[in-house]
């Protein structure tokens, strides 16, 4: 079946950096994508890996290891508005695409 | 605003009747999907299309559930006879084959 694994929660500091880290299994790999979503609104994207490394987007990163099953998204620069669930999700197949649970991060001053 | 859009935002509705809601994707994506959400969860896949084909359907969606894209741009999805455990987030979202996806601001359901 398929499974994705994120922490539930986190909490970092204004200014500093945070890992949020996921672990996949699933039936195929084409795929993974990392979404913000504040309370009460609709997932929006951050980022895309589908080969073996790390992308980097401004104050975003994400990084990506296939044969480990496992991806990470680094957040530099922490900023209050940055406090939001951040959902991993893997593109099994050409279209169908499975979400983790989301992590729920707090930013505090 | 992502450019996807869906009405009603919200529903409230008694248990047994139908509903229908409706998303309006970003106009060049092929590619059309439902996910349902609740608290503290991820958006669960529903279904999604392709122009007017439905490529998959959730095995988790009952046959209460029906999805069209009658003509490849907007779709529909429709509950019949609602249970409380229908309430939930319908989110709508679309992409271009290969891109991610655009989520629109979604339809709350509360069944009562």
């Amino acid at each position: 079946g398929q499974n994705i694994d994120q922490p539930t929660e986190m909490t970092a500091t204004e200014g500093a950096i945070v890992q949020i880290n996921c672990t996949y299994q699933t039936s195929g790999f084409n795929g993974l994508f990392w979404y913000q979503q504040h309370a009460g609104e609709a997932p929006t994207f951050l980022s895309y890996n589908v080969l073996d490394g790390l992308e980097e987007k401004g104050r975003f990163s994400s990084f990506l290891s296939r044969s480990k099953g496992y991806s990470y998204l680094l957040l530099k620069e922490l900023q209050m508005k940055d406090s939001a669930s951040y959902l991993c999700a893997v593109r099994e197949e050409a279209g169908k695409s499975t979400f983790g649970d989301g992590t729920t991060l707090t930013v505090k001053p | 605003d992502t450019g996807v859009s869906q009405n009603p935002r919200h529903k409230i509705t008694k248990r047994g009747q139908n509903v229908t809601f409706r998303c309006d994707p970003i106009s060049e994506h092929n590619r059309l999907y439902w996910y349902r959400q609740t608290l503290g969860q991820g958006p669960e896949f529903l279904t999604y299309f392709q122009n007017e084909a439905q490529l998959e359907k959730s095995r988790l969606l009952s046959d209460r559930f029906s999805a069209e894209r009658p003509k490849g741009s907007f779709s529909t999805l429709e509950i019949q006879r609602t249970e409380q455990g229908d309430s939930a987030m319908y989110l709508c979202a679309s992409s271009r084959q290969g891109h991610e996806q655009y989520f629109g601001p979604g339809t709350r359901l509360t069944v009562t």
